[in-house]
């Protein structure tokens, strides 16, 4: 156990639909990550968060948003969903933002677009 | 922009015996850190082993061990004593040393322990 909640395990939707994805840091960690791993384009970083700041940017569609709230916990907002949007999206924490703290992984988000 | 290649898909080894999986990476960066991440069938995405670029001794956890060789920018993983609970997928993946923390990922091997 990583010490990193991501909620829900499972979520089954739509095409055009609307989910928010949640991420619970471990304690104390300031910096949360998300990444998208799908079949056909493997693992990709999508946007990072420090105390509540983004801090960088990866491949991530203007129909997704994340934000970070004061209590640190995360939230990925997945809009207009598409069929390729099927994927298992990982959150994952680490103390700070430098580059030697390791990253730990939540469990992930199976999200499935039907 | 860095890349990360591995060029085994899946690998099969026997229970007991050594297994080496390959990881290339490119980047104009001297100063980094490589990574190998387990995956599981549950999913959760474990960390195996890390190397400092800088650092020139390889890095080894228990079983586990890598070779690092910067100036080919190759950094294999090496399991010894292969055991069942180690059949997963695993990933390399890069970390560069600027403000953008991502981890940049290689598209996996797949490994299969034979009883």
């Amino acid at each position: 156990d990583s010490g990193v909640t991501q909620t829900p395990k499972h979520l089954i939707t739509a095409t055009g639909q609307r989910v928010t994805l949640r991420c619970s840091p471990r304690s104390g960690d300031l910096s949360v990550y998300w990444y998208q791993q799908s079949l056909d384009q493997g693992l990709q970083f999508l946007i990072q968060y420090y105390n509540g700041e983004e801090r960088a940017k990866g491949n991530i569609l203007e129909r997704f948003s994340a934000q970070q709230f004061p209590d640190l916990h995360s939230e990925l907002n997945l809009s207009s969903l598409e069929l390729g949007d099927s994927a298992l999206y990982f959150c994952a924490s680490s103390p700070g933002q430098s580059s030697y703290n390791e990253q730990f992984f939540g469990p992930g988000t199976r999200l499935t677009v039907l | 922009a860095q890349t990360v290649t591995q060029s085994q898909p899946e690998m099969s080894v026997q229970e007991a015996e050594t297994v080496t999986l390959s990881c290339t990476y490119d980047t104009s960066e001297s100063d980094y850190y490589l990574f190998w991440y387990k995956q599981p069938p549950s999913r959760q995405m474990i960390l195996v082993i890390r190397q400092e670029a800088y650092k020139q001794q390889n890095a080894t956890e228990n079983r586990f061990s890598v070779n690092f060789q910067k100036a080919a920018k190759s950094f294999s993983l090496k399991i010894s004593d292969s055991q069942l609970g180690d059949a997963a997928m695993y990933f390399c993946a890069y970390r560069t040393m600027d403000s953008n923390y991502q981890l940049i990922w290689g598209a996996g091997t797949k490994l299969i322990i034979k009883p």
